[in-house]
């Protein structure tokens, strides 16, 4: 079936330390794959995405790199801030059989000034 | 654009009385429609998703039911809540390949 398997947190970081988030996923075609953030006391938006092998997807200093060969989208950034404190939900939308997303558990990051 | 609109934001409900969420979309149509719950600390879990009016996948049994009125309206119920119903409510959506979008969500206490 299709799943998609996070990194267990909480992840606790020093500012501007690096910061992977792996994320791996089992799908069958060709799926889309999202990172989604939710900030405290708020919704999710989405982060970035990527839709094809070999695609990085970036914004706000986050990447991740479409990797089919290891079914994996890990979500890195090279120094975090404070304000990068948050829930990180890797996701991806199955192209077969009906479109349908489907979510990880959720990494939640806490940044320590 | 896509929008979620979901109400209410907060809502706290005894023990054993009913629940009625609903949200509605804007900006599309015929879209996957999805009831997640995310309890204190923990990830999303999907509780229902919808391809289209009337059709209903229920992920995991439990105290909650859904349905799907009309295209772009998606409704969580439950006829005698429990304190383990507890949590954050999110209501998403997606359109084929492209994206998910979500509503604000709703906090539910049960006391």
């Amino acid at each position: 079936g299709n799943s998609v398997t996070q990194m267990e947190g909480p992840v606790t970081l020093s500012e501007e330390a690096f910061l992977t988030i792996n994320c791996t996923y089992t799908a069958t075609g060709y799926p889309s794959l999202f990172w989604y953030v939710q900030y405290p006391g708020e919704g999710l938006q989405l982060l970035l995405k990527a839709t094809k092998a070999d695609d990085k997807g970036s914004n706000k200093g986050f990447e991740a790199t479409y990797r089919k060969e290891t079914t994996s989208f890990h979500l890195e950034k090279g120094s975090v801030q404070v304000s990068d404190s948050a829930v990180y939900f890797c996701a991806l939308i199955r192209n077969t059989g009906g479109f349908k997303t489907i979510f990880g558990a959720g990494t939640r990051l806490f940044v320590k000034a | 654009s896509q929008t979620i609109h979901q109400w209410p934001a907060t809502l706290v409900q005894p023990v054993g009385s009913p629940l009625s969420l609903e949200c509605t979309v804007e900006g599309t149509s015929n879209p996957n429609l999805y009831w997640y719950r995310q309890a204190a600390g923990r990830g999303l879990q999907l509780l229902f998703y919808s391809v289209g009016i009337g059709q209903i996948s229920s992920e995991v049994p439990q105290n909650l039911s859904a349905s799907r009125p009309q295209d772009r309206q998606f409704i969580l119920s439950s006829k005698k809540l429990l304190l383990s119903d507890s949590g954050f409510y999110l209501c998403a959506g997606d359109r084929g390949s492209t994206e998910a979008f979500f509503g604000q969500g709703t906090r539910l206490t049960v006391v």
